[in-house]
């Protein structure tokens, strides 16, 4: 199947701090990326969507200005915690969604942020 | 705006059979997805199913969709302690998902 990969996998910094969160599709070319938030024992949250070469569209609630999302090529989407606090601590996950694969997303590992 | 309901826990026993249900309200869906997430790993999609089927079958896994009540379950025959895991139900939005918050299942032998 198809392979996305997240790096980092975890992530401890000091608030104040920026963090940067790649995601990659290794084998397959992705138009579009999505970003997940997971709080614990919670669902995941779609934080914004991804378009290669275009700015990515937030949903209700994001800060835009705080979480920067970056889609410069087919296979790279990054996230940037701009500025973390630790109420920013939370697992993050992202997802690819294949041309012509009937709609199916396939998702990283997922990186654990920790601010301290 | 969208919601997807799943019931938080769900306990059985080695070899019985499995049924996790979700509700959902976007009619416009066009896929229904089951994905599981295992402790400390990422999300991994088990099945889906087309708007327009009611049943689909899996190897160990059934899905069931009720259109009509928007209604969709998950059964896994012959449980086993391998599958405990949280299982999350999705509609598609577009081209995003939108999860429930997941059903813990737990599974003693």
């Amino acid at each position: 199947g198809a392979v996305v990969s997240q790096h980092p996998s975890r992530v401890i910094c000091k608030s104040g701090t920026s963090v940067k969160i790649e995601c990659r599709s290794l084998d397959f070319q992705a138009t579009t990326m999505f970003w997940y938030r997971q709080f614990p024992k919670q669902s995941l949250m779609l934080m914004a969507t991804s378009n290669e070469g275009s700015k990515a569209t937030y949903e209700q609630g994001v800060e835009k200005d705080k979480f920067l999302i970056n889609h410069a090529s087919l296979t790279l989407s990054t996230l940037t915690v701009t500025s973390a606090h630790p109420e920013d601590s939370s697992f993050y996950i992202c997802s690819a969604s294949r041309t012509g694969s009937l709609g199916e997303l396939f998702f990283g590992e997922g990186s654990r942020l920790t601010v301290l | 705006g969208e919601d997807v309901e799943q019931s938080l826990f769900l306990s059985v026993r080695e070899g019985d059979s499995s049924v996790i249900n979700c509700t959902y309200t976007d009619s416009s869906s066009t896929y229904l997805y089951w994905y599981k997430q295992e402790p400390g790993a990422g999300l991994q999609l088990l099945t889906y199913i087309f708007s327009n089927m009611d049943m689909k079958q899996d190897q160990r896994l059934t899905v069931l969709l009720n259109k009509k009540d928007k209604h969709l379950s998950l059964r896994i025959a012959d449980t086993q302690t391998g599958d405990s895991a949280i299982y999350f139900c999705a509609e598609s939005e577009g081209t995003a998902l939108i999860f429930g918050k997941g059903t813990t299942l737990s599974v003693s032998s």
